[in-house]
């Protein structure tokens, strides 16, 4: 099967940059997404990392290290607006599934 | 396009009682699935389907059914509802392949009492 370990928390100072990360255990898998996720809201899909590097969309930024098992999210120039839930998760190319971790809840201090 | 609908966003059943959660797409999406998410339990699997007519459980699927008759429905039913499906529920729908996002309905509040 799949599972993915994030931290629970992370707390960043307004401006700063901070990293979540993201390490998995799967027997084969088609890449490591990223979402976001606001009190009382849903899920918003942020990124997609098929091949190893790094993604950058705007103040984000995704990596993975599929030799590593590992990935991360990268926030620059922290907003309050960004203090939210992230969650990493991946696809089984054996069956499909989608599996996410268990969330890593971004505080951000003014 | 309205993106991803689920109905009711709140319920509260009995005991014992069954309901379907509704969830509609109108992206022709062919891939769907429904999450519970629980406190510090983040998204569990329940079901989930790569195209009409096909389902298949995901991590936490008893006590739950789901049909795909068409590309755009996936209900999901609670057989005999019980306090521990107290949870938020969410149906989310994908293009088929990797690097297609899931796209979100807003969810539904379930309390089982």
């Amino acid at each position: 099967g799949q599972s993915l370990e994030q931290p629970s928390e992370v707390t960043a100072v307004e401006g700063a940059i901070v990293q979540i990360n993201c390490t998995y255990q799967t027997s084969g898998f088609y890449g490591l997404s990223w979402y976001q996720q606001h009190d009382g809201g849903a899920p918003t899909f942020l990124s997609y990392n098929g091949l190893d590097g790094l993604e950058e969309t705007g103040r984000f930024s995704s990596f993975l290290s599929r030799s590593d098992s590992y990935g991360y999210l990268l926030l620059q120039e922290l907003q309050m607006k960004d203090s939210a839930s992230y969650f990493c998760a991946v696809r089984d190319p054996r069956d499909d599934k989608i599996i996410f971790g268990k969330g890593t809840r971004l505080h951000i201090l003014p | 396009n309205a993106g991803v609908t689920q109905t009711p966003k709140f319920q509260v059943l009995k005991t014992g009682q069954s309901m379907t959660l509704q969830c509609a797409q109108d992206m022709n999406h062919e891939y769907m699935s429904w999450y519970r998410q629980d406190p510090g339990m983040g998204l569990r699997l329940i079901h989930y389907s790569v195209g009409a007519g096909i389902t298949d459980q995901g991590e936490v699927p008893n006590g739950y059914n789901v049909s795909r008759s068409t590309t755009e429905d996936f209900p999901l039913r609670l057989l005999s509802a019980a306090p521990s499906q107290t949870s938020v529920y969410f149906c989310a729908s994908s293009l088929q392949g990797a690097g297609y996002g899931y796209t979100f309905g807003s969810g539904t509040r379930l309390t089982v009492v």
